[in-house]
């Protein structure tokens, strides 16, 4: 299975901030990574598709990067309504795995 | 207006069983792949199964793999994950997600889950 590493796994961060978030995948993925963000008790809302796609109607502050095994997600400019947990997702192959999470809160 | 809705969740006994259900509306339910995943109390993502649209072929991660079994009814635009044999580990929310491919501008062909129901709960205790 492809393990996915996610850093930090938490951050507090005031509005306005640049904000990055990297992924690390235990093998070669090409750029087969997507980004979600998840809000408490609602499900996960994908941003980035294949490393560096955004998703419709998600705001262009949001960016991804990278390929192979280094991928990166940044903020540019945090926004009140960007609290929330964050995770990458490898679609190289089965099972689909997910990173442990970067929890990131508005100071 | 794309919405999941999964229901049957609740407490289960260790070694009794589950039915969970996701009905889906706003898309032609047939010919999407359709995923559960789940997330353990204060744990991250973990996927469960994925079925095609036929409902021809299936896959299931290693840590559920002959007690769980996904299925749909494409003329009621629902999915359903039976969950046999239950563990304490298998206490989780419970996600079902349409597997959607997209392209990027050279023609690559991405999949994603997009988008997720709200979750149901399933507690595995005596």
């Amino acid at each position: 299975d492809i393990q996915m590493t996610q850093s930090p796994s938490s951050l507090s961060a005031s509005v306005g901030d640049r904000v990055t978030i990297t992924c690390r995948a235990s093998q070669t993925i090409s750029t087969y990574l997507n980004w979600y963000q998840e809000k408490p008790g609602k499900g996960p809302k994908l941003l980035i598709y294949g490393a560096s796609n955004l998703q419709s109607g998600v705001p262009s502050r949001f960016s991804g990067s990278g390929s192979g095994t280094d991928f990166t997600l940044t903020i540019s400019s945090l926004q009140p309504g960007d609290f929330g947990t964050y995770y990458c997702q490898q679609s190289y192959s089965k099972p689909w795995t997910f990173g442990q999470g970067t929890k990131v809160e508005i100071k | 207006e794309v919405q999941l809705l999964e229901s049957g969740g609740g407490l289960g006994q260790p070694g009794g069983s589950l039915r969970l259900s996701c009905a889906a509306s706003g898309f032609t339910f047939s010919i999407y792949a359709m995923s559960w995943v789940r997330q353990a109390p204060g744990k991250g993502l973990e996927w469960v199964s994925t079925i095609f649209g036929s409902g021809g072929s299936t896959y299931y991660s290693d840590s559920v793999k002959g007690r769980f079994t996904i299925s749909r009814d494409n003329s009621k635009n629902t999915l359903y994950l039976q969950m046999n044999s239950l563990r304490a580990e298998d206490t989780a929310v419970y996600y079902c997600a349409r597997d959607q491919d997209y392209y990027d501008s050279s023609g690559l062909v991405f999949r994603a889950f997009d988008p997720w129901g709200q979750g149901t709960l399933v507690t595995v205790s005596s």
